[in-house]
């Protein structure tokens, strides 16, 4: 079974400063898509950032960007920069394909931003 | 505007009662899925459609049930076999391949 694996429960980073978060996936499959999605108190899930296995290249979003080691089988996502608005719940998500059932979260990274 | 629409925010439910959730989406998605979010886990599938009148169950489908009459409108019917309903709700659409999900904004189901 496809997994996804959030080690860290809770981070915290000054304002203004550089945050990393981990996330690492378990799967056979070599062609699949990768995302973080960031949920603030809102609730509201907000697609941050994407990557397709078989591109080499980290993609970036403005502050965020990844680190993708397909071999090590690692995700993990930069916040440069870190604003207070980027304080929220972040879940890693991996998908094989196109299809739903497919789609898994882990459990998520709580992110507080200090002033 | 485009996007997805859950109602209501929050709905309490008596013990033994069924309750339906809503969710519509006016963004031509094929693809429409419900998810539950408990404290410290992440989002478990609960049933996923791809089509019009087909739907299959997710990893936690026991005590739910949906229906896709149309393309825009997939409700979720939390029923009484359901022991532990008090969640949050989440319905996301798709299209195929690298755009991932759009989320509704939730829906707080506490059964009082």
């Amino acid at each position: 079974a496809q997994t996804v694996t959030q080690s860290q429960p809770e981070m915290s980073v000054q304002e203004a400063e550089t945050v990393t978060l981990s996330c690492t996936y378990d799967t056979s499959e070599s062609d699949y898509y990768l995302f973080w999605y960031k949920q603030p108190p809102s609730r509201q899930m907000i697609l941050v950032i994407r990557q397709e296995a078989y591109k080499q290249q980290n993609a970036t979003e403005n502050r965020f960007s990844v680190n993708f080691q397909k071999a090590a089988k690692s995700f993990s996502l930069k916040i440069s920069d870190s604003q207070l608005g980027d304080a929220a719940m972040y879940f890693c998500a991996f998908n094989r394909d196109n299809y739903g059932q497919n789609f898994v979260f882990g459990p998520g990274t709580r992110l507080s931003v200090l002033p | 505007d485009g996007g997805i629409t859950q109602s209501p925010k929050y709905l309490f439910r008596k013990e033994g009662q069924n309750v339906t959730l809503s969710c519509e989406q006016n963004l031509n998605h094929d693809a429409m899925y419900w998810y539950r979010q408990d404290p410290g886990q992440g989002l478990r599938l609960i049933y996923y459609s791809q089509i019009v009148n087909d739907f299959q169950k997710g990893d936690i489908a026991e005590g739910y049930s949906v229906s896709r009459e149309k393309k825009e409108s997939f409700p979720l019917t939390v029923t009484s076999a359901q022991k532990n309903p008090t969640a949050f709700y989440l319905c996301a659409s798709s299209m195929a391949g690298l755009d991932g999900y759009t989320f509704g904004s939730g829906t707080r189901l506490t059964v009082v």
